[in-house]
């Protein structure tokens, strides 16, 4: 079945970029997420790429995608305190439950 | 709009008693999911409902978890009786499901469990 995994931490500094990777398995997922879980939150939705896409920016985030190496990337730009927290990389298929990584922690500092 | 609803947030019990979550999902929503995440990890699926009939209930703990979704809206999930193992938050999400293109899965803020 499909695997997915992350680098389990980023330290960055506020006003940096911040590049969080992730590689799966299953080359038939169809979309790609990331999704953003603050300390005892659910988790939000930030952005999601399509399979056949390379690229997809919105406003501070940018998500590239080698579907070749199976490698998906999120990058934000001018990373403010406010994004500490963690980010989660998951695969799917319309209409099929998400299969998530582990996470990945983000830590920003003033 | 409003979101995913869950309730309890947050719950403690011994092990061997037993426990309900309830979720009320995004109004319209035809396909509703329970993920189990523990600590460390993402989520992972426990089942997925459309409208009322169970879709994937492949990774559930049969023995000892059960869901329903009777009137194809909201939901309670059951475990008994609760291992120390299942300490962990109960996420919830439900999405539109139209059959095209993406389907975003809203989810609940979660109901942590903690198995003494």
């Amino acid at each position: 079945g499909e695997d997915v995994e992350q680098s389990l931490f980023l330290s960055v500094r506020e006003g940096d970029s911040s590049v969080i990777n992730c590689t799966y398995t299953d080359s038939s997922s169809t979309y790609l997420y990331w999704y953003k879980q603050e300390p005892g939150a659910g988790l939000q939705l930030l952005t999601y790429i399509f399979s056949n896409m390379d690229m997809k920016q919105d406003q501070r985030l940018t998500v590239l995608l080698n579907k070749k190496d199976k490698h998906l990337s999120l990058r934000i730009a001018d990373t403010q305190t406010g994004d500490s927290a963690i980010y989660f990389c998951a695969g799917g298929q319309a209409g099929t439950a998400l299969i998530f990584g582990k996470g990945t922690t983000l830590s920003v500092s003033s | 709009e409003a979101g995913v609803a869950q309730s309890p947030r947050y719950k403690i019990i011994e092990k061997r008693q037993s426990v309900a979550f309830w979720c009320n999902p995004i109004s319209g929503h035809a396909t509703l999911y329970w993920y189990q995440q523990i600590l460390g990890q993402g989520p992972k699926l426990l089942i997925q409902f459309q409208n009322n009939g169970v879709v994937d209930d492949s990774q559930l703990p049969k023995d000892r978890f059960s869901a329903e979704r009777l009137k194809g809206v909201d939901s309670t999930l059951k475990i008994q009786p609760a291992k120390l193992e299942d300490s962990a938050v109960y996420l919830c999400a439900s999405s539109l499901d139209l059959g095209l293109g993406n389907n975003e899965q809203f989810f609940g803020p979660g109901t942590r469990l903690t198995v003494l």
